[in-house]
């Protein structure tokens, strides 16, 4: 089964800063990559489709970057209500599987 | 309202059984792939089961295969999760979650229900 390992498990940032978070995965995936955000108490909202696709109303801010093995969620300049935890997601389609990385928690600085 | 609305979650011992429901609207629910996902307390997002729109093709997580039942009813835009031989560790926030379109085929979930506990404990 393909693994998807996060790093940072979670960092300290402030209103304004560039935040980076990594996404890396076993085997190749070609760009079948999501990443999601999560709030305490809530449930997670696409953010990032096909490793690089903003979805639809997602602020500009938020881009991801990446293909194969080693991804990327950039955030250029974070806000008071990025403050969350984030999730990649892989797709394998033979067997149909679907794996989620461990999570990067975002928090103020 | 595009929504989706999960329950019957609750506490249940280990060994026992439980069936979670998800009642969809505001949307075509029989045109998409649909899917569990669960996170127990303090942790990481883990994928359980999906069932395929029209031919209604089921996959799991090793985890919960042979265990868990997922199924939909597409006359009452319902998906359901029969859950047996729940373990202690089966414990977590089961959310529903819709698969989007998209033109890679790719599987990702652009909807998500508030969620419904779930509780393992004698």
């Amino acid at each position: 089964a393909i693994q998807l390992t996060q790093s940072p498990s979670s960092l300290s940032a402030s209103v304004g800063d560039r935040v980076t978070i990594s996404c890396r995965a076993s085997q190749g995936i070609s760009s079948a990559l999501a990443w999601y955000q999560q709030e305490p108490g809530k449930a997670p909202k696409l953010l990032i489709f096909d490793a690089s696709t903003l979805e639809s109303g997602v602020p500009s801010r938020f881009s991801g970057s990446g293909s194969g093995t080693d991804f990327t969620l950039t955030i250029s300049s974070l806000q008071p209500e990025d403050f969350a935890t984030y999730y990649c997601q892989q797709f394998n389609n033979f067997p149909h599987r679907i794996t989620f990385g461990g999570g990067t928690k975002v928090e103020i600085k | 309202e595009v929504q989706l609305l999960e329950s019957g979650g609750g506490l249940v011992q280990p060994g026992g059984s439980l069936r979670l429901s998800c009642a969809a609207s505001g949307f075509t629910y029989i045109s998409y792939t649909m899917s569990w996902v669960r996170q127990a307390p303090g942790k990481g997002l883990e994928w359980v089961s999906c069932v395929s729109n029209y031919d209604t093709s089921t996959y799991y997580a090793d985890s919960v295969k042979g265990r868990f039942t997922i199924s939909r009813d597409n006359s009452k835009n319902t998906l359901y999760l029969q859950m047996n031989s729940l373990r202690a560790e089966d414990s977590a926030v089961y959310f529903c979650a819709k698969v989007g379109y998209y033109a890679s085929g790719y599987w990702y979930f652009d909807l998500w229900g508030r969620g419904t506990l779930v509780t393992v404990s004698s």
